[in-house]
């Protein structure tokens, strides 16, 4: 089966500009969720869809992020406006429904706000 | 507030040792512990996961060791290779809260041939 795809891996913006990041998880996985790793610290939950709903954002860091899961397939993650502490790797994963089934995490997209 | 804290930050050991990862949690309600190994570029992938109704599971060269008691939970690597070159996190979640993980910060382990 193919992995969790992540678009783009990399992403070089300024202060203030608006960045989309884009998730497909695997086929057939209800549950989706994004987190972050900024430079050298833990990875972070920020938020958690089952299916098109959100079960969980209490991670998300503020009104700037904005996270969507139309029709429960693919998601997005938009920065609007960009601040330079939103700079890190951001990855998102999926699992089948049923606590503790394994996360399959994305590559990551690595977004740099300058 | 770190809920995982995960120690060493670093760790270079020669091929065929034994690296010992070490992670302290805090919320008693955590009963899921997986370690996840990362490779530069990839995303991280489970690797092992551990109850807390168990004091050890083996997978392989990978042994989890867990003391409910102290509240602490390591990774051994047997046999080390350089392949395992890699960062390795570990994690903890509830139950109820399905995979919302909760991370340390990593460990970067080199094993030099």
């Amino acid at each position: 089966e193919a992995g969790v795809t992540q678009f783009p891996s990399h992403s070089v913006i300024e202060k203030g500009q608006t960045v989309t990041l884009r998730c497909d998880p695997i086929s057939g996985h209800d549950n989706l969720y994004w987190y972050r790793r900024v430079m050298g610290k833990e990875i972070k939950f920020l938020l958690h869809f089952v299916k098109e709903s959100k079960q969980d954002e209490s991670g998300m860091p503020n009104n700037r992020f904005l996270a969507e899961r139309t029709g429960g397939t693919y998601s997005t993650l938009k920065v609007q406006p960009a601040e330079l502490e939103d700079s890190g790797v951001y990855f998102c994963a999926s699992s089948r429904r049923g606590s503790n089934s394994p996360l399959h995490f994305g590559n990551g997209t690595r977004l740099t706000v300058t | 507030q770190q809920q995982v804290k995960q120690s060493p930050q670093s760790l270079i050991v020669q091929k065929g040792g034994i690296p010992i990862i070490n992670c302290a949690y805090e919320n008693t309600a955590f009963d899921y512990f997986p370690w996840y190994q990362q490779f530069p570029g990839k995303g991280p992938a489970l690797l092992i996961a551990i109850r807390p109704d168990v004091s050890e599971k083996k997978e392989g060269r990978f042994t989890i060791s867990f003391n409910k008691s102290a509240k602490q939970f390591s990774l051994h690597i047997m046999d080390s290779q350089p392949g395992d070159s890699a960062t390795y996190f570990c994690a903890a979640s509830r139950n109820t809260y399905g995979n919302k993980l909760v991370f340390g910060a990593g460990t970067i382990l080199r094993v030099k041939s």
